[in-house]
């Protein structure tokens, strides 16, 4: 297994316009989380699913931010109308219900600057 | 809610020294607690880990014991070396499985 894979690794978009970003989590791994992480902070949960259901999401979370993970396996991130403030590395991760600690193992993020 | 306080950086230290940072949490009952290391240019590691109280995490030298007493999580190594330096993120585990981080401490290692 290579791990959680992310892509693309960096983006630089222009305020306004849509983006959108894929994970792919360790096979077999059944919850996959969506962080942030901007300059200087540590990483902000956004949302999480399980296998393909989305169970949570953070008032972070804005009406412009929408994940899917279909069939439980790659998920993506996208972000409408993109505002400067939305420039951070959006970070997934994923862990498996075998491990009674759920161990995250997080992957190399996407660098979003929105100018 | 659920919360954690680290020491802030950075933190510079020569080779061989030995390392603490402190770590505080705020949480409903015993969450499990992590440190995680980002080394430069790279991706988020789990560094070590523990799930109860009075547990010890270690890896690489470094260890931590999980205080409910204290509240606490320090993370120690007794030498430090260069390939030490990174931002190290103390971290606890949320009621929805997500994990909550804290604001990292940059670690710089003279040779």
């Amino acid at each position: 297994d290579t791990g959680v894979s992310q892509d693309p690794r960096h983006k630089i978009t222009k305020r306004g316009q849509n983006v959108t970003f894929r994970c792919d989590p360790i096979s077999e791994h059944n919850r996959l989380y969506w962080y942030r992480q901007t300059l200087g902070q540590g990483p902000e949960f956004l949302t999480y699913f399980q296998n393909e259901a989305q169970l949570e999401k953070s008032r972070l979370l804005s009406d412009r931010f929408s994940a899917e993970r279909p069939k439980g396996s790659f998920s993506t991130l996208e972000i409408q109308r993109t505002e400067q403030g939305d420039s951070a590395m959006y970070l997934c991760a994923s862990s498996s219900y075998r491990d009674r600690a759920f161990e995250q193992y997080f992957g190399p993020g996407t660098r979003l600057t929105v100018t | 809610g659920d919360s954690v306080t680290q020491m802030e950086g950075p933190v510079t230290l020569s080779e061989e020294a030995f390392l603490t940072i402190n770590c505080t949490y705020t949480a409903t009952g015993y969450p499990s607690l992590f440190w995680y290391v980002q080394y430069p240019g790279e991706g988020l590691q789990l560094l070590l880990k523990a799930t109860k109280a009075d547990d010890k995490g270690s890896n690489k030298g470094f260890e931590a014991t999980y205080r409910k007493e204290t509240t606490s999580f320090h993370l120690e190594k007794g030498s430090v070396q260069v390939s030490d330096s990174a931002v190290y993120f103390c971290a606890l585990r949320g009621s929805q499985g997500n994990l909550i981080f804290g604001k990292g401490t940059k670690l710089s290692v003279k040779p």
